[in-house]
């Protein structure tokens, strides 16, 4: 079975500083890993996705994850928040399930930036 | 190209009363999911077609339904509704699932009331 785990349900920074959230999986077979962005009272938006190849990969808005298969994590980070990243982000794991592909969302991570 | 359409986009429903809701997918998707969305709960998968065939079913009471149109128009069907289905119903569309992502609609705002 795979599952998803987003450490910290509300993460708080100020305007310029790193931008941390953190996700771990388990999955039994390679996975594809993605992250998206909610704003309030809209869809989730795909920000980045890993599927195979450079492990580093880059999304929009300058948000970039790194898939570490050693740790089992996929943690999206941006080296420098601006108030229009204040959303709810949602990391998410796909792999084959009985011939076709099963998502896993996590719990969430509200993201605050203090100006 | 044009994105997910979810329709209506808010709904006020009594208890008791029934719901359907409507997701027009990106043309050539042949994937649709829906998720409810609540602050208590989360993200919650309710169930995926593709090419008309219900292949998922996440873990909901037989009160929500579901179906896929020959053009892939998805529509989701909430029968006796009660006050703990207030939710935001999000609709996912995607080429075959997988590792193309999904593309989300805006969702329909769902109050029992």
């Amino acid at each position: 079975a795979q599952s998803v785990t987003q450490l910290g349900s509300h993460v708080s920074v100020s305007e310029g500083a790193l931008v941390l959230l953190r996700c771990n999986y388990s999955s039994s077979v390679p996975p594809y890993l993605f992250w998206y962005v909610q704003y309030p009272n809209q869809g989730l938006q795909l920000l980045l996705k890993y599927t195979t190849g450079a492990t580093l990969v880059k999304g929009i808005n300058g948000f970039e994850a790194e898939f570490k298969k050693s740790e089992t994590s996929f943690h999206l980070t941006k080296p420098s928040a601006h108030m229009s990243d204040a959303a709810e982000y949602f990391c998410a794991v796909t792999m084959n399930s009985g011939g076709y592909q099963k998502v896993t969302f996590g719990t969430g991570t509200k993201l605050q930036v203090i100006p | 190209k044009a994105g997910v359409t979810q329709t209506p986009r808010y709904l006020i429903k009594t208890r008791g009363q029934q719901v359907t809701l409507s997701c027009s997918p990106i043309s050539g998707h042949r994937s649709v999911s829906w998720y409810q969305q609540t602050p208590g709960q989360g993200l919650q998968f309710l169930f995926e077609y593709f090419s008309e065939t219900q292949r998922n079913k996440g873990n909901f009471p037989g009160r929500f339904s579901g179906r896929q149109f020959s053009n892939s128009r998805s529509e989701m069907n909430v029968s006796t509704l009660e006050l703990g289905d207030s939710a935001l119903y999000l609709c996912a569309s995607s080429l075959t699932g997988g590792p193309t992502g999904y593309t989300f609609g805006s969702g329909t705002r769902l109050t029992v009331v």
